[in-house]
């Protein structure tokens, strides 16, 4: 099932600007982690949050998690053309016996030149 | 560079074939997974492998199979091909459960005609 809930469906910016996108989730968890996916593409691992940071830097990427909201943010600043792309993120549980990430239905991105 | 290959990137299959798609990392990876991705859908996952031999059901298991003889090889396994397994399939690999990023191959987009 899927726990990871992205938000918006879809964002369409100009070149420059900054996009953020949020992502909601349902039980406790390990780490969060946000993944990006070229049209018709494998996806791609962008940044790792653990359960116990509440923002983290990765270039022009910033990620924060509320573990109390249950919630995650991803900010690209002065976003570029090549930054279109759908974002997904997977949550790893805390619990349970699983074994694997469960991921959102993502964000499709377009930023236009 | 590391890295998770898939047999195909495409494939057109008949119903009633039964089809398999190989996926093989060279990463040493305890895990490894095969997902489908629908539109609208998000990342499904259908099996999942965290040891040589072993294999465990995710959320959409059936019409499908897994084999795992060695490490590096996970292979997914179309018993009978149907129209509605006409999708992109993704194979991940990860090193141990929590706190490990997945290793996304680059998807076979199967159409089952």
């Amino acid at each position: 099932s899927q726990q990871g809930e992205e938000d918006p469906q879809a964002l369409s910016i100009q070149e420059g600007e900054n996009a953020t996108m949020n992502c909601s989730y349902k039980t406790s968890i390990n780490n969060l982690q946000w993944y990006r996916q070229n049209s018709g593409r494998g996806l791609v691992h962008l940044i790792l949050i653990r359960s116990n940071e509440r923002e983290k830097h990765s270039g022009r990427l910033r990620v924060t998690l509320d573990t109390s909201k249950k919630s995650s943010s991803l900010l690209i600043t002065a976003s570029r053309a090549a930054d279109t792309a759908s974002y997904f993120c997977a949550t790893d549980p805390l619990t349970g016996s699983a074994r694997q990430l469960t991921f959102g239905s993502g964000t499709q991105l377009t930023v236009l030149p | 560079d590391v890295k998770v290959t898939q047999s195909s990137r495409y494939l057109v299959k008949r119903t009633g074939e039964k089809v398999f798609l190989e996926c093989v990392q060279d990463m040493d990876h305890e895990n490894m997974f095969w997902y489908r991705q629908d539109p609208g859908l998000g990342l499904r996952l259908i099996y999942f492998s965290y040891d040589v031999k072993m294999k465990e059901k995710g959320d959409i298991p059936e019409g499908y199979s897994v084999s795992r003889e060695k490490k590096e090889r996970f292979s997914l396994i179309l018993e009978s091909a149907s129209t509605n397994q006409t999708s992109m399939y993704l194979c991940a690999s990860s090193a141990r459960r929590g706190q490990a990023a997945y290793t996304f191959g680059s998807g076979t987009r199967l159409t089952v005609v």
